[in-house]
């Protein structure tokens, strides 16, 4: 079965960028049925929908976040990554990528996830 | 942004009970909501899809239901492993948004 794995720093310094690698196993990237995404969970808040990437390097983003958002893929590596640029405190998160099926029928859902990785925006 | 809007923030339930969280979206997503819970420090899990259908191997006692902007979430009889935080996620129009949650406690 697909297992997902973030890998990345756990601490950022403010207006740096925080790069995470989610690193598929147990399955193809390249499926072509799903597309793979990043969350975050911000402490004392909710989840937040950061942004996907499919197998052909189509990305849809959070609005919220997209003037320093860059997801990428490594078809070759079987992964893909999250840059986030000119970070803040309020970027300290716990990062989780996931797939997000449905591609070929429109019934999307986020149905495995990495364990998750937090991250820490601190001088 | 589609907002969804989750009641109760918070509950309190015994062993056996029956529990029910809504959800309301900001508009019409047709039945396009997910249900998922997250344990402490761990990963959200798909619990429901699509409104009303459980995910392979989810529990019986959780269902889904309703459509257009109101949905409701049931666990038909609270287990001590039941305890986590519930959210509602819609994937009818992007970004992707989800509930604010809510915490369900076992008394």
């Amino acid at each position: 079965q697909v297992q997902l794995q973030e890998s990345g720093p756990g601490l950022v310094k403010p207006s740096q960028t925080l790069s995470l690698t989610c690193t598929v196993s147990g399955g193809s990237i390249s499926s072509g049925d799903c597309y793979w995404s990043w969350i975050r969970h911000l402490p004392g808040k909710g989840l937040e929908w950061i942004g996907y990437i499919y197998y052909t390097a189509h990305t849809d983003y959070n609005p919220s976040l997209k003037s320093r958002l860059t997801i990428s893929i490594d078809t070759s590596k079987n992964h893909f990554s999250l840059d986030l640029s000119s970070v803040t405190a309020a970027d300290t998160a716990l990062y989780f990528c996931a797939r997000d099926r449905g591609h070929l029928s429109s019934h999307h859902a986020f149905d495995v996830w990495g364990h998750g990785t937090m991250v820490t925006v601190s001088s | 942004d589609i907002q969804m809007t989750q009641s109760p923030s918070s509950l309190s339930a015994s062993v056996g009970d029956r529990v029910t969280i809504t959800c309301q979206a900001s508009q019409d997503i047709t039945n396009s909501l997910n249900w998922y819970h997250q344990k402490p420090g761990k990963a959200p899990k798909l619990l429901i899809y699509d409104a009303s259908n459980l995910e392979t191997g989810v529990p019986s006692r959780f269902t889904g239901s309703g459509s257009g902007t109101d949905f409701t979430f049931t666990i038909h009889s609270l287990q001590p492993e039941d305890i986590a935080t519930y959210y509602c996620q819609q994937y009818h129009t992007l970004p992707r948004t989800f509930g604010q949650g809510t915490k369900v406690e076992v008394k």
